[in-house]
């Protein structure tokens, strides 16, 4: 299997600020990684696929890269509406394995 | 735009099977993967698996040996069966389509609103 490693597990963070958030995988997944965003009590949503590329709909804050084993996701200038649990997912094997998560929080 | 909507019981007994079907609405059904993904209370997310249109699936190795998934065309819905469960399956079903995003990036991008599933006697 193809483990998923993000950290931190917990982050805090003000509005206006730059985040990032890694992902790592145990061995190379080129770019075959997405990025989803999950709110309390709802279904996640997908922020960023083929590791940089922006969903549809998406605002333009967020921002992936990496290739290989080491990714990140970027948020810049966070709003109110930032603050969630965001999760890496490799699609390079199709034993699609998650990340545990990253819990951003307002400080 | 497609919608996804999980039902089932939300009850089961330990040893018991859990059986789960997602429909479908509002979108082609055909040429996608549908899968079932899990949540329990307050941890992350756990990939079940897939199955295809043509009926073909592809389960999460270490699920392997107790799901069933099965699709039905021409009702728009697919299922999920997980044979003996414990309280370790205590958890909030998401029923989800796979697609390929530049050509070959399999994507999570619809998801149903998920079902909690309790097991307990």
């Amino acid at each position: 299997d193809i483990q998923m490693t993000q950290s931190p597990s917990s982050l805090s963070a003000s509005v206006g600020d730059r985040v990032t958030i890694t992902c790592r995988a145990n061995q190379s997944i080129s770019n075959y990684l997405n990025w989803y965003q999950q709110k309390p009590g709802k279904a996640p949503k997908v922020l960023i696929y083929a590791a940089s590329s922006l969903q549809s709909g998406v605002p333009s804050r967020f921002s992936g890269s990496g290739s290989g084993t080491d990714f990140t996701l970027t948020i810049r200038s966070l709003q109110p509406e930032d603050f969630a649990t965001y999760y890496c997912q490799q699609s390079y094997s199709t034993q699609y394995t998650f990340g545990q998560g990253t819990k951003l929080e307002i400080k | 735009q497609v919608q996804l909507q999980e039902s089932g019981p939300g009850l089961v007994k330990p040893s018991e099977t859990l059986s789960l079907t997602c429909t479908v609405s509002g979108g082609s059904f055909s040429t996608y993967y549908w899968s079932w993904i899990r949540q329990p209370p307050g941890k992350g997310l756990e990939w079940i698996g897939y199955v295809f249109y043509s009926g073909s699936t592809n389960y999460n190795p270490s699920l392997k040996s107790r799901v069933t998934m099965s699709i039905d065309t021409s009702k728009n819905q697919f299922s999920l069966k997980l044979s003996s469960v414990t309280a370790a399956d205590t958890a909030l079903y998401y029923c989800a389509r796979v697609s390929a995003y530049s050509g070959n990036h399999d994507v999570f991008d619809n998801w149903g609103q998920g079902t909690l599933v309790t097991v307990s006697s």
